[in-house]
């Protein structure tokens, strides 16, 4: 597995505004993540975080609310954008390495509070 | 239908009990499955990974059935450190990483 560490650790904004979270890998690896976690629910993925291009969103994300950053193989951003209260919940960054594996090791999440 | 449905419980068993939890998905096409485990305000961390037929660590025991499309984790005397949610994950489309996550099943071990 992998050392994964994201900061912020947690978090209290407000409404409209915006927040940036940054996910940071001990070693190279293939694949990044983001995913949310509501309160009370499982986790659902944003987007696959691609080195050098554009993320890839799933249904129901898109680039302007949740634009992704990946400058290279160890580091990623996500930023939550005009933010609400609807937003508030953990978000964590997972990786895996392209062995075929698919296994995924997440980051400690970062619990975000819009009020 | 869920794409991948597991029972929330609670579970409480004693210490020394034997669990099972299922997951059912809907995707047939589906070849890639894990339990992960999650701690109370804590990430979740990879428990087994399901493969073929079923794969056995310890007192954990995952066992796969394609034809009717479950997954099931056994625990044998249980601890009190097993209490934890359990997640069922099904990779999405063949080829893909994507994750599919049940809604997880609470796991309360009582000494």
């Amino acid at each position: 597995s992998a050392v994964i560490s994201q900061k912020p650790s947690r978090d209290i904004c407000q409404r409209g505004t915006s927040l940036t979270i940054q996910c940071q890998v001990d070693s190279q690896v293939t694949m990044m993540f983001w995913y949310r976690q509501q309160p009370g629910q499982s986790l659902t993925l944003i987007a696959t975080a691609n080195q050098g291009s554009e993320a890839t969103y799933e249904s129901g994300f898109v680039i302007d609310k949740f634009p992704i950053s990946r400058p290279n193989l160890t580091f990623s951003t996500l930023t939550v954008s005009n933010m609400s209260p609807e937003d508030s919940s953990i978000y964590l960054c997972s990786v895996s390495r392209d062995e075929g594996s698919y296994e995924q090791y997440f980051g400690p999440g970062t619990r975000l509070t819009v009020t | 239908r869920k794409e991948v449905e597991q029972d929330p419980g609670p579970f409480n068993v004693p210490e020394g009990a034997t669990v099972a939890f299922n997951c059912t998905y809907s995707n047939s096409a589906s070849q890639s499955f894990f339990w992960y485990r999650q701690d109370c305000r804590k990430e979740p961390k990879l428990l087994m990974s399901v493969y073929s037929s079923g794969n056995e660590d310890g007192r954990f025991t995952a066992q796969l059935n394609r034809a009717s499309q479950y997954i099931s984790l056994l625990i044998r005397d249980s601890k009190l450190s097993d209490s934890a949610t359990y997640l069922c994950v099904v990779l999405g489309d063949s080829g893909t990483y994507k994750y599919i996550f049940g809604t997880g099943t609470r796991l309360k071990v009582l000494a």
